[in-house]
């Protein structure tokens, strides 16, 4: 059972370069996010979406683009990276229903590092 | 505004000793869930335990329990019997509404150093 997969782990981009994160799940969960986590902030949403076809911004969207392929799919788009994006990136899926079961699950995370 | 605030960037604790780490939130929404992450040092984010607004009795999951004040609107995280493994970051967050359609808010979390 691999949950939430997100590829790649590591990835250092000059500024400028555009790059895409994929992430995919395999628990059939409904909605699915993309956080940033940098020192002292904690995670902050980029994108989520609620369900397959639907997506919203979060609190930190500029700069990002997301795509939700299918149910299973859902990446994240840097067009034209800047250092002010180095961060861990992480992809979380959940079930879309009653509260108490609607706990996320979290990919690896993925450390981007922008030059 | 933020809406959850963890106020405590760090914290000491020996081993086998309980420690308590505050987390407080701001919703008008009466349905929210409130969540707590676990985060080790090789950075994966694990799920801890929960407590809905509606519920009753404060959660406990093994050496993990959750003090609910709804009213002063905390939720603290109470770790008894400290072991070695438990230094991480501790996240809490919180999910408004009903329906489970909106994304996690996060506080700015806090690390946990358990002292032998």
């Amino acid at each position: 059972n691999a949950g939430v997969t997100q590829t790649p782990k590591f990835q250092v981009l000059k500024t400028g370069q555009s790059m895409t994160l994929q992430c995919a799940q395999d628990m059939n969960h409904n909605s699915m996010y993309w956080y940033r986590q940098d020192p002292g902030m904690g995670l902050r949403l980029i994108y989520y979406s609620a369900s397959e076809g639907t997506t919203d911004k979060g609190e930190v969207p500029n700069g990002y683009n997301v795509s939700r392929l299918n149910k299973r799919e859902f990446s994240l788009r840097l067009e034209s990276a800047a250092p002010s994006q180095t961060s861990v990136y992480f992809c979380a899926s959940s079930v879309k229903g009653s509260l108490k079961n609607t706990e996320a699950f979290f990919g690896q995370g993925t450390r981007l590092t922008v030059v | 505004a933020q809406k959850i605030t963890q106020t405590q960037p760090g914290m000491f604790v020996q081993e086998k000793e309980a420690v308590t780490l505050d987390c407080t939130y701001d919703t008008s929404d009466p349905s929210y869930g409130l969540f707590w992450y676990k985060q080790p040092s090789s950075g994966e984010m694990i799920f801890l335990i929960y407590q809905g607004s509606y519920d009753q009795q404060n959660a406990t999951e093994g050496r993990y329990s959750l003090n609910f004040q709804k009213a002063r609107k905390s939720a603290n995280l109470v770790i008894s019997a400290s072991q070695l493994g438990d230094s991480a970051m501790y996240f809490c967050a919180m999910r408004e509404g009903g329906t489970g359609r909106r994304a996690l808010t996060f506080g700015s979390g806090t690390r946990l150093q358990v002292q032998p």
